[in-house]
This record gives C-alpha cells, sequence and structure tokens, in this order.
C-alpha cells in the first residue's frame, strides 16, 4: 500500500543548531501536511502544501514540497528548546482515497 | 485542542474485555477519526466516519468498532478480537470545506491491556 517514509527517526541537535526532517511518498501526494507533537501531547496542524515546488516559512521554519510532489521537507533554523517535539509529515492522495498516510515522525532532541 | 474531548485520559482493560473510548467536538465538523499510535511510529488511521451514520475502515480496522449517531460523538470501542490494544488512542475532526482541511486533535486516551 501506500508509504510515507520520513527521516531520521530522531534528530539531536544543540540548541541554536539547526534541524531537518524529510519525507518520501512511494506515490504522488495531492497534498501534504505538517504537524507538531510535543512529549506528552497530541498533534498540531502546522502548514500544507498543495502546489509542485512550493515553499512556505513561518518564523524560523521552513517547508518545502518537492516538484515531483513526492517528498517534502521540513527546515528549521536556530533551534530552540520551544522546538522540541516530533514532527510529523501526512499526505494525501487517490491512492489513499485522501485520507492522510503518515509518516513514522522526527523527534527533536535537544542536547542539554 | 479545546473543542475536542477524550474519555478518560488513561484506560487499564484486562484481557478479553470489550472497552469504548469516547470522543465528543463542538467544533460542528463532519470529518471524524481514530488513530492509533504506537511508540515511534506515526499515526494509523482505525476507521472515519465523513457524515453521520455514515464510516468507513481504515487501514487497521479488525478488533475495533465504532458509531456516528450524532455529529458530535464518534466513539469507539476496542474489543476482546484486537490482539494488541495497548497503545494511544487519538481522536480527530475534519471541517470538510475548510480550505486546508487540517485535522484537529482531542488530547488522547492510553490504554494499557494487564
Amino acid at each position: 500500500g501506500q508509504q510515507v517514509m520520513q527521516i531520521p527517526q530522531y534528530q539531536h541537535v544543540q540548541e541554536g543548531e539547526d534541524f531537518t526532517t524529510y519525507c518520501n511518498s512511494s506515490t504522488t501526494l495531492s497534498n501534504i501536511q505538517w504537524y507538531k507533537q510535543r512529549p506528552g501531547g497530541h498533534p498540531v496542524f502546522l502548514i500544507q502544501l498543495v502546489k509542485s515546488g512550493e515553499v512556505k516559512k513561518q518564523k524560523r521554519l521552513t517547508f518545502q514540497f518537492g516538484e515531483a510532489k513526492k517528498n517534502s521537507s521540513l527546515h528549521i533554523t536556530a533551534t530552540q528548546t520551544t522546538d522540541v517535539g516530533t514532527y510529523f509529515c501526512a499526505g494525501t492522495s487517490m491512492d489513499s482515497n485522501y485520507q492522510l498516510i503518515w509518516g513514522a515522525g522526527t523527534k527533536l532532541i535537544i542536547k542539554p | 485542542d479545546g473543542g475536542i474531548t477524550q474519555s478518560p485520559k488513561y484506560l487499564f482493560r484486562k484481557e478479553g474485555q470489550n472497552v469504548t473510548l469516547s470522543c465528543e467536538q463542538n467544533l460542528n465538523h463532519d470529518a471524524m477519526y481514530w488513530y492509533r499510535q504506537d511508540p515511534g511510529q506515526g499515526l494509523r488511521l482505525i476507521y472515519y466516519s465523513q457524515i453521520v451514520n455514515d464510516f468507513q475502515k481504515g487501514d487497521i480496522a479488525e478488533g475495533y468498532s465504532v458509531s456516528r449517531e450524532k455529529k458530535e460523538s464518534f466513539p469507539l470501542t476496542v474489543t476482546s478480537a484486537q490482539k494488541n490494544p495497548t497503545a494511544f488512542y487519538l481522536c480527530a475532526t475534519a471541517d470538510r470545506d475548510s480550505a486546508y482541511n487540517e485535522q484537529f486533535f482531542g488530547p488522547g486516551t492510553r490504554l494499557t491491556v494487564l
């Protein structure tokens, strides 16, 4: 079935360093969404990308959608302790009957 | 989020018992979803409902059942047929008329089978 692969599973960074997580789909996506889940919490919607090659920014966060609409990335510049959590991508396609297929998430850990 | 309540927050169950997880929303959203989350994994869709009195199986529906008798409510029953039910269960809603179609999540229920 359709899969969305997300890497890495974990990323340890010093506060102030950058963080990046990548998602790759086995099929072409209609759109891709990004969510953040704080430890012990529930996922919270960050953004949706729809267009091929789209780039969106939210303060220190930059989201990209690939030209082929099969991959996406989230880059955080100069991480802060408030960025700690797990970041998930989730895509929809005709193959998934337009239901979200979730990546496994990338956990951002700030080194003490 | 504030408009979605799930109860209880923690639930313990003995093997062989059915248990029902509650999900209530006051966001007036048509679509509701149940997901299961296991450590180190993404969310897996159990059931979803786009409208009252209608629901569809997700990827891992075996051992679960749902009902959608009211727009506000979408309870999930974990039956004794579910072989490994210990997990974090998340209910979500979506406004089908929204441009973003984002999902809003409740706080979740952690189910432990003893």
